[in-house]
């Protein structure tokens, strides 16, 4: 099966804690990309790339970090550094970055993070 | 002004009938618009997508573009009570790298 993958499903942290959420895609799919979603609130992009060794920040990349060592895997580490974590995670993928029809984005199943 | 603006509902209509839900946007160089469907708790499933003005039909769905007007809708024919989730609107152009959703329609099916 075709997909995006992301993990784990729910997690919680600890104030002062750095957690780390995965993300991989089998699709062959050159860009990925991270979005953060608040109750009631549109998608915030935070990070995404399009090729391996290279991203680029989104609108609130502060607090975030990311690799993308591998062409199908684009993990996202939640820092100390982030204020307000608790949100729905979301993982995404396309062919291209370019607009068009290469740019339909397609969504993992999402890591729900709450700060205890 | 909002990049993509949609009316966050909800929209309620009675199960049979049509919805008809709308997204507008403010770059005029936009190239690609894409309609996804959110349920509660999940992620957003792409459901239409279209690029050129005109419509597109897809089962119950249609996609409608008026680039000339900057809008696009989404007809939901026969609506189900299945098809009650927030509707999300987005926008891409050739001028970046990302696309730009709307914060969603809220629409419910009642029986």
């Amino acid at each position: 099966d075709g997909g995006i993958t992301q993990s784990p499903k729910y997690l919680f942290r600890k104030e002062g804690q750095n957690v780390t959420l995965s993300c991989e895609q089998n699709l062959n799919h050159d860009a990925m990309y991270w979005y953060r979603q608040d109750p009631g609130q549109g998608l915030r992009l935070i990070y995404y790339s399009q090729i391996v060794n290279d991203f680029q920040k989104g609108d609130i990349a502060e607090g975030y970090s990311v690799s993308r060592e591998k062409k199908e895997s684009f993990p996202l580490t939640v820092t100390s550094a982030q204020k307000n974590p608790t949100a729905f995670y979301l993982c995404a993928s396309s062919i291209d970055l370019a607009g068009g029809p290469y740019n339909e984005q397609f969504f993992g199943p999402g890591t729900r993070l709450t700060v205890l | 002004q909002k990049e993509v603006e949609q009316n966050s509902g909800p929209l309620s209509v009675p199960e049979g009938a049509i919805a008809s839900l709308n997204c507008t946007y403010s770059d005029r160089v936009s190239q690609s618009f894409f309609w996804y469907r959110q349920y509660s708790g999940k992620s957003p499933e792409l459901i239409m997508s279209i690029y050129s003005n005109g419509d597109k039909e897809d089962g119950r769905f249609t996609a409608q573009l008026n680039k000339a007007s900057q809008y696009v809708s989404l007809l939901i024919r026969d609506s189900q009570p299945s098809d009650s989730a927030t509707y999300l609107c987005a926008v891409g152009s050739y001028n970046t790298d990302k696309l730009i959703f709307g914060t969603g329609t809220r629409l419910q099916v009642f029986p």
